[in-house]
């Protein structure tokens, strides 16, 4: 039983093309996040949500645009994808802040590797 | 916000101790210590994390100077599982919420 599951595992696409990679949580978390993994390894958040609305997005190109249809669920689609955006990009959940705790631990799926050719 | 220092890598035996420095000189009192690990073709893990005083839980403790400005995560005894990425992180309480920024990070190698 997986608590943060992202598909697909790998993607395989073409310059131009738009994607979709989906993510579930089944920890009744009330936050989620997408981070991406670059070749340097760094990791760096993109967007989080908090019950479905928005609450970070860092400067992220228009291009990527997430959707959470409910908790438990944050899906992220790619529009005219780039080389650049070729990398490992990884979901994760935590418990709402003023819930859970200041200090509530991030759980992070295990990342969908995207090759753009 | 505030940032973390650690060595790029670390070699360890296994069933040897693993000492992990980083260095946060400009900590504000806010700030809680995180330390999360990331395993080969994996998500990132939590491991610990503590404010002032040291902390034990069942996969590591963490050693926190007095001033704050330094921290130390310590493994027991290494395992070959535990050879990962190891991530020092400042988590801001007052911001509400609490995203992770992180770092480059220690790259721990176990040898058997």
């Amino acid at each position: 039983d997986t608590a943060v599951s992202q598909t697909p595992k790998y993607l395989v696409t073409q310059m131009g093309n738009d994607k979709s990679i989906k993510c579930e949580q089944n920890l009744g978390h009330d936050t989620m996040y997408w981070y991406k993994q670059d070749s340097k390894k760094f990791l760096k958040i993109m967007f989080s949500y908090n019950n479905k609305e928005l609450i970070i997005n860092e400067t992220v190109p228009n291009r990527f645009s997430p959707k959470s249809p409910d908790k438990a669920h944050l899906n992220l689609h790619i529009n005219s994808l780039e080389l650049g955006d070729s990398a490992v990009y990884f979901c994760a959940s935590s418990q709402d802040q003023s819930t859970g705790g200041y200090n509530s631990p991030l759980h992070f799926g295990n990342g969908t590797r995207l090759t753009v050719t | 916000d505030a940032k973390t220092t650690q060595p790029n890598s670390m070699e360890s035996n296994e069933e040897e101790p693993v000492h992990l420095p980083c260095n946060h000189s400009t900590i504000s009192g806010t700030d809680y210590i995180h330390w999360y690990r990331q395993l080969p073709s994996q998500g990132p893990e939590y491991v610990i994390h503590g404010l002032t005083s040291n902390v034990n839980n069942r996969m590591a403790s963490l050693a926190i100077a007095e001033d704050r400005k330094s921290s130390t995560l310590i493994l027991h005894r290494a395992t070959l599982r535990d050879a990962a990425v190891y991530y020092c992180i400042l988590r801001d309480t007052t911001d509400s919420w609490g995203k992770l920024q992180f770092g480059a990070g220690t790259q721990v190698v176990v040898t058997p």
